[in-house]
Order: structure tokens, then C-alpha cells, then sequence
């Protein structure tokens, strides 16, 4: 089976520019996540959807960013307009666990930089 | 409101050493897991171990062994016969409700 796959692996743009991350999860999973690593905050995330609906979006840092999940098998973190503080690694993870109790699945992460 | 500590930023073990990483939480939930997670620098995220709150019984994945101490919330995790492919950053996870809330992570690295 395929893991949690995220496109673009790596994104260069420049401050002000629209940017959109992809996810699809693991076939089955009916919870996804958002977080984003960077070195001085380590993992955060940023949102959560159970069963395509978004749980909690505590973590998204600003109106800036904004996810949507418009089915089981696609997730998008857009950030518009973007500035170079948002530099970091973003990854998305899927689980088929209830509350919280199962593996989480990670994808290999989409390199954002900001210039 | 759930939290992660990891106290040690970097460690180093010499290869066929053991190391134990720790880690502490805190969580008002009453059903949780814990977990640790290995990073490596291809930076996919992997599964090390899982801990389930309400047993007793300290996991156990091969070489990879847990010390769950729950009255003093916490959850270190030993590495046995320390080899080369084990540096990598290693993070805890807390559990519940959703929420899988991650510490910051210590970085492993283990000497030839």
C-alpha cells in the first residue's frame, strides 16, 4: 500500500505568492493532520480533520493559512500570502485509530522556503 | 491541554551502547497513548514505539524499550546495542481525544 503522499516535496517562492500544499492520505484513514517542524518550534500542529471535517485549527498561526479536506483522499494547507517566517518543513499524517490511539502515518514532508 | 518535554536537545552513544532518551508529559487525559518516533535525515517520520497508558507492562520492539512511569508522567525510552543507523532525531508523542502533541526532540548520534 501506498503511505501518506505529499507533493510538492520541495517549494521555492518568493514572499507574497499564494502557496499549496498537497496531501492524500492512506486509503481507509478517516483522521488527518497538519503540522509543521521547524528548528526553533520543533513538531506544531496546526490542524486536524476527523473523517474530512476539520476538528480543531488552533495551531494555524494566522488567516494567512487556511486547509481544507473536500474528501477522504485529499487534503490542501494554503497560505496566502506568504512570508519568509513561514520557511519550515510542513508534513501531513494520517491515522485509522479513534481518539487518538492508533500509529500515526507521515508523509515525507513538503520543504517550504520563503524568500 | 496536553504537553511534551524533552530535556536532553543532543545525546551521543557509542556503537553496541545503551542510551535512554527521556521524556515527560503532561495531559488531563484519562485514556491516552504515548509514542516515540524516529527521525532520520531523510526526514520521513517513523514509528519506534507505542505505549498504551492503561497497561502496566513496559513495551518492548526489539532493541527499542520503554520505561513508563505514569504516577510521574513519564516516558523515557532505552536503546540497547546502539547502532550507526540509529542517529537520527527522536521524538515523544502524547495522545488523545485527536490530538497527538510532539516534545522537540533529541538528537541522537551514535560513534563508530
Amino acid at each position: 500500500d501506498a503511505g501518506v503522499i505529499q507533493s510538492p516535496r520541495h517549494e521555492v517562492t518568493e514572499m507574497g505568492q499564494e502557496v499549496t500544499l498537497r496531501c492524500k492520505p492512506i486509503s481507509g484513514h478517516n483522521s488527518l493532520f497538519w503540522y509543521r517542524q521547524t528548528m526553533m518550534r520543533g513538531l506544531e500542529l496546526l490542524i486536524y480533520f476527523n473523517n474530512n471535517v476539520p476538528i480543531d485549527d488552533s495551531g494555524m498561526p494566522e488567516d494567512r493559512f487556511s486547509a481544507k479536506m473536500p474528501n477522504a483522499s485529499f487534503s490542501t494547507l494554503k497560505i496566502q500570502p506568504s512570508e519568509p517566517r513561514d520557511s519550515a518543513v510542513y508534513f501531513c499524517a494520517s491515522s485509522s485509530g479513534s481518539g487518538g490511539t492508533g500509529e500515526l502515518f507521515f508523509g515525507e514532508g513538503s520543504r517550504l522556503t520563503v524568500l | 491541554a496536553q504537553t511534551v518535554t524533552q530535556s536532553q536537545p543532543e545525546m551521543s552513544v557509542q556503537e553496541a551502547e545503551t542510551v535512554t532518551l527521556s521524556c515527560t508529559y503532561d495531559t488531563s487525559e484519562n485514556n491516552y497513548y504515548l509514542f516515540w518516533y524516529k527521525q532520520p535525515p531523510s526526514r520521513q517520520m517513523i514509528l519506534v514505539i507505542r505505549q498504551e497508558a492503561y497497561k502496566q507492562q513496559n513495551a518492548t520492539e526489539n532493541r527499542f524499550s520503554v520505561n513508563f512511569q505514569k504516577a510521574a508522567k513519564s516516558f523515557s525510552l532505552k536503546i540497547s546495542d546502539s547502532q550507526l543507523g540509529d542517529t537520527a532525531m527522536y521524538f515523544c508523542a502524547v495522545s488523545g481525544t485527536y490530538k497527538y502533541i510532539f516534545g522537540t526532540g533529541t538528537r541522537l548520534k551514535v560513534l563508530a
